[in-house]
């Protein structure tokens, strides 16, 4: 039982390039959400998804997009990143909209 | 703008002794207030949460006191221990989702 998995830990990109950062849990939860971790600014909410087949812009939507694949994947993509995007990424799930979120390992991501 | 405002960000205590670290949110909508522990490279972890029908919710060494009048709440850790150093966050959530609005973060060292 992995819990949250994220892939990759660690990436650097260029400005201007693109990637996907992945995301799965086997905790057959419906909740996935996707975050930012910026120092002094806590963790804010990027995109996350209810239940699958449906997803939301959370409080810093700008600059990304998502997929919720199938119940267990969640991936954040980033089309054109800028040094702004510099960050840690954080995946997490949870039961229910009101339940405990677990979160992944993150993903540390450096735009030069 | 910052729903929910986490003071102090850095936090040194002795061996033994108290920490508290305090939080305010402004939304009276928030229903759910959880307190997040991470450890240096690894993602936030649920500590204890408590909802605003209580003003008071103890578990081991780690207590949450709640204003709802006041709209501030509170994590103590009593007989503080070096094992207890990592970044705690306060975290708020609406009752008609899941999703939550993290505090900025408080750094805490435990010294021997």
């Amino acid at each position: 039982n992995a819990g949250v998995t994220q892939t990759p830990k660690f990436q650097v990109l260029k400005t201007g390039q693109s990637m996907t950062l992945q995301c799965a849990q086997d905790m057959n939860h419906n909740s996935m959400y996707w975050y930012r971790q910026d120092p002094g600014m806590g963790l804010r909410l990027i995109y996350y998804s209810a239940s699958e087949g449906t997803t939301d812009k959370g409080e810093v939507p700008n600059g990304y997009n998502v997929s919720r694949l199938n119940k267990r994947e969640f991936s954040l993509r980033l089309e054109s990143a800028a040094p702004s995007q510099t960050s840690v990424y954080f995946c997490a799930s949870s039961g229910g909209l009101r339940g405990t979120q677990y979160f992944g390992p993150g993903t540390r991501l450096l735009v030069l | 703008q910052q729903q929910v405002k986490q003071s102090p960000q850095s936090l040194i205590v002795q061996k033994g002794g108290i920490s508290i670290i305090n939080c305010a949110y402004e939304n009276t909508a928030f229903d759910y207030f959880p307190w997040y522990q991470q450890f240096p490279g690894k993602g936030p972890a649920l500590l204890i949460a408590i909802r605003p029908d209580v003003s008071e919710k103890k578990e081991g060494r780690f207590t949450i006191s709640f204003n709802k009048s006041a709209k501030q709440f509170s994590l103590h850790i009593m007989d503080s221990q070096p094992g207890d150093s990592a970044t705690y966050f306060c975290a708020a959530a609406y009752n008609q989702g899941g999703k939550l609005i993290f505090g900025q973060g408080t750094e805490l060292s435990v010294k021997p």
